[in-house]
């Protein structure tokens, strides 16, 4: 399996755009979970998803931010419209349910977002 | 879940065992240890994890005190290649913890020549 695969890998924009980052999980994975990484912040869950559905999204800063999994092998996420202050790295990560492993998680290598 | 607590940093030969503690005093019941490391500029990847008995795989051991208050990753060998931040984190295996992850600051574990 190639792993857990995230694009862009890096996205520059200006205040006021929409960006979309887009993730493809692990096949056979049935959680999948939105996580953002700043300096000051460290790394936060914004949401996740098991089997496609959204289960927490209490993490998601504010309306501007929105997740879908439309299927089992594709998840956006996005920022509408972004800010300077939405500048991270954003790691999607998905796991599989059986026993302890829901919380063996598998990330992608990240989108590195700057909001200009 | 519990939260944990690390030392900042630590430093450790190359080829010498680094052994990075890890405390959860507050630990419960049914809560396991999991560790994940972030390697610079990569998503952070799965070391290993427990309930209350040592485990060991490739990567690690993983040593877990009795009164599972705290608990120490092992890396037998350490090579420049293990230098990274190494998370410690408690978190329930089911109900609405089920899945979710809360990392802390880390250990940043410096490998020297």
């Amino acid at each position: 399996d190639a792993g857990v695969i995230q694009s862009p890998r890096h996205e520059v924009t200006e205040m006021g755009q929409e960006v979309t980052l887009r993730c493809k999980p692990i096949s056979g994975h049935d959680y999948l979970f939105w996580y953002r990484q700043t300096m000051m912040r460290g790394l936060e869950l914004l949401i996740y998803f098991n089997n496609n559905v959204p289960i927490d999204d209490s993490g998601m800063p504010e309306d501007r931010f929105s997740a879908k999994m439309p299927n089992a092998s594709f998840s956006t996420l996005k920022i509408q419209p972004s800010e300077p202050r939405d500048s991270a790295v954003y790691f999607c990560a998905s796991s599989q349910a059986e026993g302890t492993g829901a919380n063996v998680l598998t990330f992608g290598a990240g989108s590195r977002l700057t909001v200009l | 879940d519990a939260k944990t607590t690390q030392p900042t940093s630590m430093d450790c030969a190359e080829g010498r065992a680094a052994n990075l503690p890890c405390n959860h005093s507050t630990i419960s019941g049914n809560e396991y240890v999991y560790w994940y490391r972030q390697i610079h500029s990569q998503g952070p990847q799965y070391i290993i994890h427990g309930l209350k008995n040592n485990e060991t795989n490739e990567m690690a051991s993983l040593i877990i005190t009795e009164d599972r208050k705290s608990s120490t990753l092992i890396l037998p060998h350490a090579t420049l290649r293990d230098t990274a931040v190494y998370y410690c984190i408690v978190s329930n295996a089911g109900g609405t913890s089920y899945g979710k992850l809360t990392f802390g600051q880390g250990t940043i574990l410096t490998v020297h020549p």
